[in-house]
C-alpha cells in the first residue's frame, strides 16, 4: 500500500527567503506526481505535475523535482511571498490506469512579512 | 475557476434534511470523484467514477448517494446526515492516470 509523508508537518519562514518542501513515498510504481496548494477552507489548487519521466518541473517562482528510485519529490519555491503561505500537499496515482491518489499529509508553510 | 466548478459554496442542514451538491466539469475529463475533508484529517476519498460508471466506494454510509448522469455532472445526495459530517467536500475530475487532477473549490458543510 503506497504511503505519502510530507515533511515538515509546519514551516514559517520570512520573506524573502528560499525555502524546500519534501515528500517521500513508499511505492516507486508511481505513474506522475503532482503538487497542490491549499488555502484554508478551500479546495486544492494544482502547482506542477511531475511524469515518471522527468526529474523536474518549472512554474514561475516553483521548481519541482522527482527522484523515483529514492521515493522522493522536493518543491522549491523561490523568494517567498506571504501569499505562498497555504498548505502545499503532494499527491500520487499508484500505476497508470489506477484513478485512486495517494495524498501526503501536508505541510503548512507561513511566510512572515 | 479551475474548470471545475461545485455549488453551493457554504451549505448548513439539519439533521432531517436533504440536499443536494453539485460538481460540473467542462474539461473533456472523463473521471469524476468526491472527498471528504474533515478538519485537521487527511483528505478522504468517496466516490469514483469512471466513465459515468461507479468504480470505488470506499464504505460510505449509504446517507452519501452519488450520482453521475454523464461524464461533466456529478451530484452528491445527502440525507439524514449526522454532525460529525460536517466537512468539506470536494469534487474533482482527470482523464485517466497520467494527466494530473482538477479539484474545485469545495462545499463546506454543516451538519446542526
Amino acid at each position: 500500500k503506497q504511503e505519502v509523508t510530507q515533511i515538515p508537518a509546519a514551516l514559517s519562514v520570512p520573506e524573502g527567503e528560499n525555502l524546500v518542501l519534501n515528500c517521500s513515498f513508499t511505492d516507486s510504481a508511481i505513474y506522475n506526481l503532482q503538487w497542490f496548494r491549499q488555502d484554508p477552507g478551500k479546495g486544492l489548487t494544482s502547482l506542477l505535475l511531475i511524469q515518471s519521466s522527468q526529474r523536474e518541473q518549472t512554474s514561475g517562482r516553483l521548481n519541482a523535482s522527482l527522484d523515483k528510485s529514492s521515493g522522493r519529490s522536493t518543491l522549491y519555491i523561490a523568494a517567498s511571498q506571504p501569499g505562498d503561505s497555504a498548505t502545499y500537499l503532494c499527491a500520487v496515482p499508484p500505476n497508470f490506469g489506477n484513478e485512486k491518489l495517494t495524498f501526503g499529509t501536508g505541510t503548512r508553510l507561513t511566510i512572515i512579512p | 475557476e479551475t474548470g471545475v466548478t461545485q455549488t453551493p459554496r457554504h451549505l448548513v442542514m439539519g439533521m432531517t434534511n436533504k440536499k443536494s451538491l453539485k460538481c460540473e466539469q467542462h474539461l473533456g475529463h472523463n473521471a469524476m470523484y468526491w472527498y471528504k475533508q474533515s478538519a485537521k484529517k487527511p483528505l478522504e476519498l468517496m466516490f469514483v467514477y469512471s466513465l459515468e460508471e461507479r468504480v470505488e466506494n470506499n464504505s460510505v454510509p449509504s446517507r452519501f448517494s452519488p450520482e453521475c448522469p454523464n461524464s461533466s455532472h456529478l451530484f452528491l445526495h445527502l440525507h439524514t446526515l449526522q454532525p460529525e459530517d460536517s466537512a468539506l467536500y470536494l469534487c474533482a475530475s482527470s482523464q485517466p492516470a497520467g494527466y494530473g487532477y482538477t479539484f474545485g473549490s469545495g462545499t463546506r458543510l454543516t451538519v446542526v
